[in-house]
């Protein structure tokens, strides 16, 4: 039973471009959730999705950043126009239906964003 | 969600037990304990969660005090692999936003040798 995917591991992008996170969650888990982690600081919390909904991006930056799961294909964290400030590990975690609310979160490996 | 206090750092001998402290005084009726740690450069690992009753499994023990006010985390033998930061987390398991995981500083756990 394959965990949490997320690809790439490493990714690398100069000023202004464009940056594409994927998350394919565990098998049978419908709930997403994505986090950022700066270097040294803890994890914090961007957005919560479930199935072509958002439920809660209140973590989200207000712009340039957006995020999706589509019914079908994995969750996407799109960060537009990066800056070097984006540079961090971002890491999307999963949990079964029915327990978005209060479930255990099975984490990814994360991506690593280097931002020149 | 309630705040949670742990030490910066630990040491712990391998083949000793760890037992990493959480102080959670404000912790409400519906909050559970979670605890996580990240291996340097991997995701978070849930490593078990709790109420109010004690709870053991294959990784790790679970000591709530009995007005759950604080907890500790006990891993019993520990080795060279459980050397990571440990997050004490306390949140709802219903209504808004207990969904987020609100991750601390945590505790530096060095097992040595």
């Amino acid at each position: 039973n394959a965990g949490v995917m997320q690809n790439p591991r490493h990714l690398v992008r100069r000023r202004g471009q464009e940056a594409r996170l994927r998350c394919s969650p565990m098998k049978g888990h419908s709930h997403v959730y994505w986090y950022r982690q700066l270097p040294e600081e803890g994890l914090k919390f961007m957005v919560y999705l479930q199935k072509e909904n958002i439920i809660d991006e209140s973590g989200m930056p207000k712009e340039r950043f957006s995020a999706e799961f589509p019914k079908e294909g994995p969750s996407i964290l799109r960060i537009q126009q990066v800056v070097r400030g984006d540079s961090a590990a971002y890491f999307c975690a999963s949990s079964p239906p029915g327990q978005g609310w209060g479930g255990t979160q099975y984490f990814g490996p994360g991506t690593r964003l280097l931002v020149l | 969600d309630a705040k949670t206090t742990q030490p910066t750092s630990m040491d712990c001998a391998e083949g000793r037990a760890a037992n990493l402290p959480c102080n959670h005084s404000t912790i409400s009726g519906n909050e559970y304990v979670y605890w996580y740690r990240q291996i340097h450069s991997q995701g978070p690992q849930y490593i078990i969660h709790g109420l109010k009753n004690n709870e053991t499994n294959e990784m790790a023990s679970l000591i709530i005090t009995e007005d759950r006010k604080s907890s500790t985390l006990i891993l019993p033998h520990a080795t060279l692999r459980d050397t990571a930061v440990y997050y004490c987390i306390v949140r709802a398991n219903s209504g808004a936003g207990s969904y987020q995981l609100t991750f601390g500083k945590g505790t530096k756990l060095s097992v040595i040798p």
